[in-house]
């Protein structure tokens, strides 16, 4: 079946700092990838999204590229700020899992941001 | 915008109680989700429906039953709680699109005594 895999948490940067959360998946076909974003207290919001190998999906600063030969979509930005202090998702959808429409999600990567 | 409301933003019930816990978007999507989340292990799907009065059991059904008399409208159903649903649930919809793009809303922490 497929499965979304991530770094474990939490990840501690100091304010400016580079990011990077790392994801690998499992699929039977060709999925679509995505990170969300939960901020405390807070639903999930989609960050970026990718549909096919090698495009870059990109927000707020935010990129990750589909990378279909390492089976990856590493989430990065370069220069943080404490209001990015948040959980991060990486999940995927298959269309060749037919019936399912739904997504599967990673366990959540926790980002602490330090003034 | 998108927006997805749940009726309830924290519960407590006791062992035995039947819960429900209701769901609401305002951009006429055809799909509609129910996950719950819990620490180290992500989200994992209950339920979806992706039709009025279609259902699909997700990865981890037992326990939880769903309703969807109106397409705006998905109810989850804790027939009789218990204290291992203690959990954040949340709800999402998406277009008939194999589920991509899925708006969420903001969760309804379930405490069971």
């Amino acid at each position: 079946g497929n499965s979304v895999t991530q770094m474990e948490g939490p990840v501690t940067l100091s304010e400016e700092a580079f990011l990077t959360i790392n994801c690998t998946y499992t699929a039977t076909g060709y999925p679509s990838l995505f990170w969300y974003v939960q901020y405390p207290g807070e639903g999930l919001q989609l960050l970026l999204k990718a549909t096919k190998a090698d495009d870059k999906g990109s927000n707020k600063g935010f990129e990750a590229t589909y990378r279909k030969e390492t089976t990856s979509f590493h989430l990065e930005k370069g220069s943080v700020q404490v209001s990015d202090s948040a959980v991060y998702f990486c999940a995927l959808s298959d269309p060749m899992d037919t019936g399912r429409r739904a997504l599967t999600f990673g366990s959540g990567t926790r980002l602490q941001v330090q003034p | 915008d998108v927006k997805v409301t749940q009726s309830s933003r924290y519960l407590v019930k006791r062992t035995g109680e039947k819960v429900f816990l209701e769901c609401v978007q305002d951009m006429d999507h055809e799909n509609m989700f129910w996950y719950r989340q819990d620490p180290g292990l992500g989200l994992r799907l209950i339920y979806f429906s992706y039709d009025v009065k279609m259902k699909e059991k997700g990865d981890i059904p037992e326990g939880y039953s769903v309703s969807r008399e109106k397409k705006e409208r998905f109810s989850l159903i804790l027939e009789s709680a218990s204290t291992n649903q203690t959990s954040m649930y949340l709800c999402a919809s998406s277009y008939d699109r194999d589920g991509e793009t899925q708006y969420f809303g903001p969760g309804t922490r379930l405490l069971v005594l």
